[in-house]
């Protein structure tokens, strides 16, 4: 079974980086056809994808963030990585890592995990 | 960039049929995407490719996709199918996936 496990600080400042780890279990980032996605939800609000890393190496991000976020993968602790930099509270949101199917289906998530942005 | 209009609210009787609607242009043209997300839990994958079910999801869940309009079907409507409910296409031109605004499903 697929198992994503979500980590980092929940409580940033305006400006600073905000930076995730998805522990993957079950599964390797490196074998398969995967895109190791994130993707986050404003309190109260629908779902806004991120973006990917394609096992094969590539990333593709969501234009709206596109200036600020990097993803990339430790494939010796089978991890993957979100870096959000220059943080606002508009950032505030529960941030999940998923396994995508394709560009877009996600068949496994993570519990997801709250980053407040806060002064 | 392309969008995806979902209602927000859908109501249904215990053991009627509910139905959920993503609106988009030409979106009979993409793979839609569905998602159910219980209050505090992590979306969880439905329906993909239209009309796919994952393994150990009821047959109850179905998707149809044509013209402007997708469709999630729910069939016989349970009091543990209340919960949001999300459409997502992959946008090839703006090279994003997107996602409805969601539609809160509830059982009367």
């Amino acid at each position: 079974q697929v198992h994503l496990q979500e980590s980092g600080p929940g409580l940033l400042k305006p400006s600073e980086t905000l930076s995730l780890t998805c522990t993957v279990s079950g599964d390797s980032v490196t074998t398969g056809n995967y895109y190791w996605s994130w993707i986050r939800q404003p309190p109260g609000k629908g779902l806004e994808w991120i973006g990917y890393f394609f096992y094969i190496g590539s990333t593709n991000y969501n234009p709206s963030l596109k200036s600020r976020v990097t993803i990339s993968l430790d494939t010796s602790k089978n991890q993957f990585f979100l870096n959000l930099y220059s943080v606002t509270a508009a950032d505030t949101a529960v941030y999940y890592c998923a396994r995508g199917l394709g560009p877009a289906p996600k068949d496994y998530w993570g519990q997801g995990t709250l980053v407040a942005v806060s002064s | 960039s392309y969008v995806l209009t979902q209602p927000p609210s859908v109501s249904v009787a215990p053991g009627e049929t509910a139905s959920i609607t993503c609106g988009g242009n030409n979106i009979g043209s993409k793979s839609v995407h569905w998602y159910q997300q219980k209050p505090g839990q992590a979306p969880a994958l439905i329906i993909y490719y239209s009309t796919d079910r994952p393994s150990g999801i009821p047959e109850r869940f179905s998707g149809s996709n044509s013209g402007n309009t997708a469709a999630l079907t729910i069939s016989r409507v349970e009091a543990g199918d209340e919960a949001d409910y999300y459409c997502q296409v992959w946008d090839s031109s703006g090279d994003l996936a997107v996602f409805g605004g969601g539609t809160k499903l509830t059982v009367l």
